[in-house]
């Protein structure tokens, strides 16, 4: 099974709306965590870093509070986009972080997000 | 700071034949340097990566990629092409911390 899990893998939502998407490492307990935005035929765009207990560092441009970040436990980081727009529509990926396995980085299955 | 280079955003070779994609690096820390695959519509999967050691990685599915500090390079390589390669490659470098990525190579198999 996959070491870090997403969920949902698609979801469509309204104009003005928000939704939430979230990121669990399975295995192992992740201090840090990393959303990324990719659209498509493109690279995989750094959105923000998430640190288990404090507030996320966002990547110059991007929206801190259309692109709420919360990592409340060791397992577990949300990105909610706030009343989302059809431009918001893309393949959202998280990552984890371990510490104990040479600091490799392991990715969700990716969520697809349709702003309608 | 880091960054990666991928030279040729697309790349085709015929099935049986070498597969090569190039990765450059630039790095001011001692860089940790990874090789994740994208099939369409999915996720990354990590295919191998290098922190610390031996220079020559080997990874899944038969690649492996080799660590030239002098040449800042991390080129992906695997001996014999399979029609289940083909996909999005992306090189990328972590400086202890994030982890920041290529541009992206796809990856072509002719029959």
């Amino acid at each position: 099974g996959a070491v870090v899990s997403q969920h949902p893998s698609r979801v469509i939502c309204k104009s003005g709306t928000s939704v939430k998407i979230e990121c669990r490492s399975l295995d192992f307990q992740a201090t840090t965590m990393f959303w990324y935005r990719q659209f498509p035929k493109q690279s995989l765009m750094l959105m923000a870093t998430s640190n288990e207990g404090s507030k996320a560092t966002y990547e110059q441009g991007v929206e801190k509070d259309k692109f709420l970040i919360n990592h409340a436990s060791l397992t577990l980081s949300t990105l909610t986009v706030t009343s989302a727009h059809p431009e918001d529509s893309s393949f959202y990926i998280c990552s984890a972080k371990t510490t104990g396995r040479g600091n490799t980085i392991y990715f969700g299955e990716g969520s697809w997000l349709t702003v309608v | 700071a880091q960054s990666v280079t991928q030279l040729g955003s697309h790349v085709s070779v015929s099935e049986g034949a070498l597969v090569l994609l190039r990765c450059n690096y630039s790095s001011s820390v001692p860089p940790y340097l990874f090789w994740y695959v994208q099939y369409p519509n999915q996720g990354l999967q990590l295919l191998l990566k290098y922190t610390t050691g031996a220079t020559l990685v080997k990874g899944i599915n038969g690649f492996e990629a080799e660590f030239k500090k002098s040449e800042t390079s991390f080129h992906l390589t695997k001996p014999s092409a399979h029609m289940s390669d083909a996909a999005e490659y992306f090189c990328a470098v972590s400086g202890r911390d994030k982890i920041i990525f290529g541009k992206g190579t796809r990856l072509h198999i002719l029959p």
